[in-house]
C-alpha cells in the first residue's frame, strides 16, 4: 500500500546509544517531516526537508540529526539517547503543502 | 508564530449525539488540517480547508477565515469515533510546515 513507512515501530535504548529512525514514502511527495509527540506537549517539529537536497531545523532539533538521503527517505538520527528524548516520533511527507500522510509512528523509550 | 487553540480539551459523549469541536488560530493562514489519531495509533488526516466547509461521511469541517476559527462536526456520533482530532495549521511559506494544537480527546460510549 502506498503511504509512509517507519521502522522500527517500537526501540528501547540505553542513555548515550545511538540510533536511526528510518522513514521512506512511496507518493513522490516532496516535502518530508520528523515530528515528536509527548504528553500535554502535542505535536513539535524535529527537523523537515522542504525538498530533496534541503534539511532545516524545527522547533525542538537539539540532539538530533537528519539525512534525506533521497526523494523517498528522510532518517532521523540520535546520536547519544537521552532519558528526555523518550517520546513517540512521526515522520510525516506532503506534495506542496496538501495534504499530509503520516506514519505509523515509533515509540522509543531511552532508560 | 502561529497559536493554535482547541476546545474543548476533553468531551464524553453519547452514541447518536452531535459533537462539535473547535479551533482557533493566531495568524492568517494557507490551509488548515483536521487529522485523527486513534489511542496508540497513526495520525490519519481528515479534511484540509483553506475556505468554506467539506463533508465526509459523517464528518464536516467548516472554517471561517475572518474569525480565524474552524469547526470540525460528527453527526450521529459513535463508540468508533473515540479518538484524538488534532487542529493543525498552514502559515504558508515554501516549507509547508504545519503547527499543531494540542488535540481533543473524544470519548462517546454506547
Amino acid at each position: 500500500n502506498a503511504g509512509v513507512t517507519q521502522t522500527p515501530k517500537f526501540q528501547v535504548l540505553k542513555t548515550g546509544q545511538s540510533m536511526t529512525l528510518q522513514c521512506a514514502q512511496d507518493m513522490n511527495h516532496n516535502s518530508m517531516y520528523w515530528y515528536r509527540q509527548d504528553p500535554g506537549m502535542g505535536l513539535r517539529l524535529i527537523y523537515y526537508s522542504a525538498s530533496e537536497g534541503t534539511t532545516d531545523k524545527g522547533e525542538v532539533p537539539n540532539g538530533y540529526n537528519v539525512s534525506r538521503l533521497n526523494k523517498r527517505e528522510f532518517s532521523l538520527r540520535l546520536e547519544s539517547a537521552a532519558p528526555s528524548q523518550t517520546s513517540v516520533y512521526f515522520c510525516a511527507s506532503t506534495f506542496w503543502g496538501e495534504g499530509y500522510t503520516f506514519g505509523s509512528g515509533t515509540r522509543l523509550t531511552v532508560v | 508564530k502561529n497559536e493554535v487553540e482547541q476546545s474543548p480539551q476533553n468531551l464524553t459523549a453519547q452514541e447518536g449525539e452531535f459533537i462539535t469541536i473547535n479551533c482557533s488560530y493566531s495568524v492568517g493562514i494557507s490551509a488548515l488540517h483536521w487529522l485523527q489519531q486513534h489511542p496508540g495509533g497513526g495520525i490519519v488526516s481528515l479534511f484540509m480547508l483553506s475556505s468554506g466547509k467539506k463533508k465526509h461521511g459523517r464528518l464536516i469541517a467548516t472554517i471561517n477565515i475572518q474569525e480565524k476559527h474552524s469547526s470540525l462536526h460528527i453527526t450521529a456520533s459513535h463508540p468508533r469515533d473515540s479518538a484524538v482530532y488534532i487542529c493543525a495549521v498552514n502559515s504558508g511559506g515554501s516549507n509547508y510546515k504545519l503547527t499543531f494544537g494540542k488535540g481533543t480527546l473524544l470519548t462517546v460510549n454506547p
